[in-house]
């Protein structure tokens, strides 16, 4: 069964750092993977999704990379901010459009 | 805007009673989702549906039920049989369940207690 998992479960930063978080998965054969946030007593918000066949995709100040053969994806979040703060949850597709989940990091960025 | 809409926010649960989330969505999308949220686990699929009237067992669907009468609207019932339904549950919704490059979208989530 597909295990997905993040370390750290929580990391602190002061503002303006770049940072890496990690998310490793067990079964390589996955159809894509999506980060989401999440704030505080929210829902998931979707910051991107990479395809099997993608090495990475950035949005704005975030880049996420995925290496399939070695099961891990990285997001990488650069001049990291107080509005960064929140959870970050990787989820791995397999096939149809059922997700499995991580377990998330909690980031907290220090003015 | 387009999105999905959870109600209530915060829900409370006699012992023995059956209560109704709602889950409704106005992006057009096929497929709709229901997720369970624990502390320290990662959010865990309930049920699941690829169009309407139709829908599927998740990894832990036992105590809940859903229908899928319309399109936009995916309500779960977490019933008295559910032993330990307090949790975070959030609802997603997809263009189409087998396209798998397709990202879910998520509604602000339902928090229920019991009473």
């Amino acid at each position: 069964k597909q295990e997905v998992t993040q370390i750290p479960a929580a990391l602190s930063v002061p503002e303006g750092e770049n940072l890496v978080l990690n998310c490793s998965f067990t079964d390589s054969a996955i159809y894509n993977l999506q980060w989401f946030r999440q704030d505080p007593g929210k829902g998931l918000t979707s910051l991107l999704l990479i395809q099997s066949s993608q090495r990475e995709q950035t949005s704005g100040r975030l880049n996420a990379s995925l290496d399939k053969s070695s099961g891990r994806s990285t997001l990488y979040i650069a001049a990291s901010q107080p509005g960064d703060s929140a959870t970050y949850l990787c989820a791995v597709h397999l096939g149809a459009n059922n997700l499995f989940f991580g377990t998330g990091t909690r980031l907290t960025v220090i003015p | 805007d387009g999105g999905i809409t959870q109600s209530p926010k915060y829900l409370f649960r006699k012992e023995g009673q059956n209560v109704t989330l709602s889950c409704e969505q106005n992006l057009n999308h096929d497929a709709m989702y229901w997720y369970r949220q624990d502390p320290g686990q990662g959010l865990r699929l309930i049920y699941y549906s690829q169009i309407v009237n139709d829908f599927q067992k998740g990894d832990i669907a036992e105590g809940y039920s859903v229908s899928r009468e319309k399109k936009e609207s995916f309500p779960l019932t977490v019933t008295s049989a559910q032993k330990n339904p307090t949790a975070f549950y959030l609802c997603a919704s997809s263009i189409d369940h087998w396209v798998g490059n397709q990202p879910q979208h998520f509604g602000d989530g339902t928090r229920l207690s019991i009473l």
